[in-house]
């Protein structure tokens, strides 16, 4: 069975700061990865993905993850953070044509 | 624009009540989830459907059942409704294959139930 770990419930940054929210997966197969934002009172949007090659992904807003298939992660970075990036960022994992599993969310406060 | 529907954002509804979530897509996808999230649990997966008819269960289908009968169209269902069951609930929509996994949701569904 497949499972998605945030680790980290809550991640307080300055602005224009670099941030990294960690997402570890488990699965026995090669997965697809997700990042997803949830923005105050808002639906959740796609950010980035990864289905295959290369493993540095870059999605909207300037952020970016790297999948490592050894260390089972995929965590997303941000250079330098801003106030509007405050939001929910949730990872997920996918086989294709089967479910989607997310994590449990990372609620990411900029700090100005 | 890519559009998935949710036909009601608040309700409130008595404990024992049946209840009825829908959604809508206009993607043509193949692919249908209901997810429920609570605070701290992040999202979990209800039920989800790959085709017109065919539903598989999620991690936590116990207390709902749903309903596929044309493509578009995804319905949740709460037999009879308890107190647990308050929670958002969103409905999502994806292609098939690598992009099962590039959802699309709706704007969601509160339910509180009494």
């Amino acid at each position: 069975a497949q499972s998605v770990t945030q680790l980290d419930s809550q991640v307080p940054v300055f602005e224009e700061a670099p941030v990294e929210l960690r997402c570890n997966y488990s699965s026995s197969v090669s997965v697809y990865l997700f990042w997803y934002v949830q923005y105050p009172n808002q639906g959740l949007q796609l950010l980035l993905k990864y289905l295959s090659g290369s493993t540095l992904v870059k999605g909207i807003n300037g952020f970016e993850a790297e999948f490592n298939k050894s260390q089972t992660s995929f965590h997303l970075r941000k250079p330098s953070v801003h106030i509007s990036d405050t939001a929910e960022y949730f990872c997920a994992v996918t086989k294709g044509y089967q479910k989607v599993t997310f994590g449990t969310g990372t609620k990411l406060q900029v700090i100005p | 624009d890519v559009k998935v529907t949710q036909s009601s954002r608040y309700l409130v509804k008595r404990t024992g009540e049946k209840v009825f979530l829908e959604c809508v897509q206009d993607m043509d996808h193949e692919n249908m989830f209901w997810y429920r999230q609570d605070p701290g649990l992040g999202l979990r997966l209800i039920y989800f459907s790959y085709d017109v008819k065919m539903k598989e269960k999620g991690d936590i289908p116990e207390g709902y059942s749903v309903s596929r009968e044309k493509k578009e169209r995804f319905s949740l269902i709460l037999e009879s409704a308890s107190t647990n069951q308050t929670s958002m609930y969103l409905c999502a929509s994806s292609l098939s294959g690598e992009n099962t996994g590039e959802l699309f949701f709706g704007e969601g569904s509160r339910l509180t139930v009494l």
